[in-house]
Parts: C-alpha cells; sequence; structure tokens
C-alpha cells in the first residue's frame, strides 16, 4: 500500500495564480482531512471529508474549496492565491473505530510559496 | 468545545536527560488523546495513543483525568528523538480530532 501521497511535492506561485493539490489514499478510508502546518500554530484544519461527495469546513477554510468526487481522492484548490497561503500542507485519512479508537494517517506534504 | 494546549514550543534537553512534553486538554466528556510525532521534513506519524496504554520507543503517555493532561516521558533521551511532537485530542466519538500547537524536542549530544 502507498498509504497517504501528494501531488505535487512543492510548488511556488504568484500573487492570484489557482491551482489543485490533490491527496489520494489506497487504504479506503471514509474520513479524509486538509491541514496547514505554520511554524508556531501547529496544524489547523482547513477542510474535511466524511465520505464520498461530502464536505464540510474547519477551523480556517477562508481562500480554499475541497471536492470528494471519488473516495480514494480529496482535492484541496485555490482560487487566487495569497501570500498568507504560504504553507506546508498536509493531507491525512483515518481508520474506521476498532473498538474505542481510530489512527490518521498523514501524506508527505506539500511546501507551497505564494509570492 | 474541545481544546489541546502544549505550553512548551521548545524542550531542549541533552541525551540520556529525562524529557516531559506537557499536554493539558479542555474536554467535559470521555477523551480520546492521541501523541503524533514528525522528524524532520517527514509525514507526521502516530507515536501512541491512551487507550493502548503501549511503550514506543521509550515514550509512555497517562492520561489524568483530574489535572486534564497526557504527558509525555521518556527516562533517557536519544538525539533520534528529536522532532516535533503534537498532541491530539478527539472527544465524544468525534471524527475531527484538535491538535496542539506542537513542542519541538531537541537532544543535543
Amino acid at each position: 500500500n502507498a498509504g497517504v501521497t501528494q501531488t505535487p511535492k512543492f510548488r511556488v506561485l504568484k500573487t492570484g495564480q489557482s491551482m489543485t493539490l490533490l491527496c489520494a489514499q489506497d487504504m479506503n478510508h471514509e474520513y479524509m482531512y486538509w491541514y496547514r502546518q505554520d511554524p508556531g500554530m501547529g496544524l489547523r484544519l482547513i477542510h474535511y471529508s466524511v465520505g464520498e461527495g461530502t464536505t464540510a469546513k474547519g477551523e480556517v477554510p477562508d481562500g480554499y474549496n475541497v471536492s470528494r468526487l471519488k473516495k480514494q481522492n480529496f482535492l484541496l484548490g485555490l482560487e487566487s492565491a495569497a501570500p498568507s497561503q504560504t504553507s506546508v500542507y498536509f493531507c491525512a485519512s483515518r481508520t474506521p473505530r476498532t473498538g474505542t479508537s481510530y489512527e490518521q494517517y498523514f501524506g508527505p506534504g506539500t511546501r507551497l510559496t505564494v509570492t | 468545545a474541545q481544546r489541546v494546549t502544549q505550553p512548551e514550543k521548545l524542550l531542549s534537553v541533552f541525551k540520556g536527560a529525562p524529557v516531559e512534553l506537557k499536554c493539558n486538554y479542555s474536554y467535559s466528556g470521555s477523551p480520546e488523546l492521541f501523541w503524533y510525532v514528525q522528524y524532520s521534513r517527514q509525514r507526521l506519524q502516530l507515536l501512541l495513543r491512551h487507550i493502548s496504554r503501549e511503550s514506543i520507543k521509550g515514550f509512555t503517555a497517562d492520561l489524568n483525568k483530574g489535572e486534564t493532561s497526557f504527558h509525555l516521558k521518556k527516562p533517557f533521551a536519544q538525539e533520534e528523538d528529536s522532532a516535533m511532537y503534537y498532541c491530539a485530542l478527539s472527544g465524544g466519538g468525534s471524527y475531527i480530532p484538535t491538535f496542539g500547537r506542537g513542542t519541538s524536542l531537541i537532544v543535543h549530544p
């Protein structure tokens, strides 16, 4: 199993440009998440999905859109990039609850710089 | 509402010294607590969870409901323990974990 993969690994955008980050998982997980990681801020949830065709806003959704057309893919879009969106983006998926617990699996991250 | 506080941004110790990374949480029900670790330029990975009561890489963490804490401990730090550590909380069967801001552990030779 490849686990959780993210494309691309690095990207530099100019202000106002758009792009889509792709997250793919091969573990048949229902739940998927997009986080951004910034120094001193930890991990902040952007959007999440509890199944194919569903999405919901997290803590910091402004400026981002998502889609979950297929169970294995979760796309994060930036329609008009801003310097404040310079960050490392992590995707994660989650195992079903077994007993009383679960585990999140994270992708390797996408380092995005907006100039 | 659920909240996780990691009071230390940075913890610096020498090899062989004991380590304690603090995690305090706020949640009124029964929490599920986790520690995730991120080595330099790598993805986050689960280190341990309170429900398993396990020891991984010499680390342990005990849930103290009275003090609402889930501190991560290791008696003798190793250089390879240098990483960013995140405490995370899920409450009431929630599928949205809340992460703390992380503590960077540096172990000096």
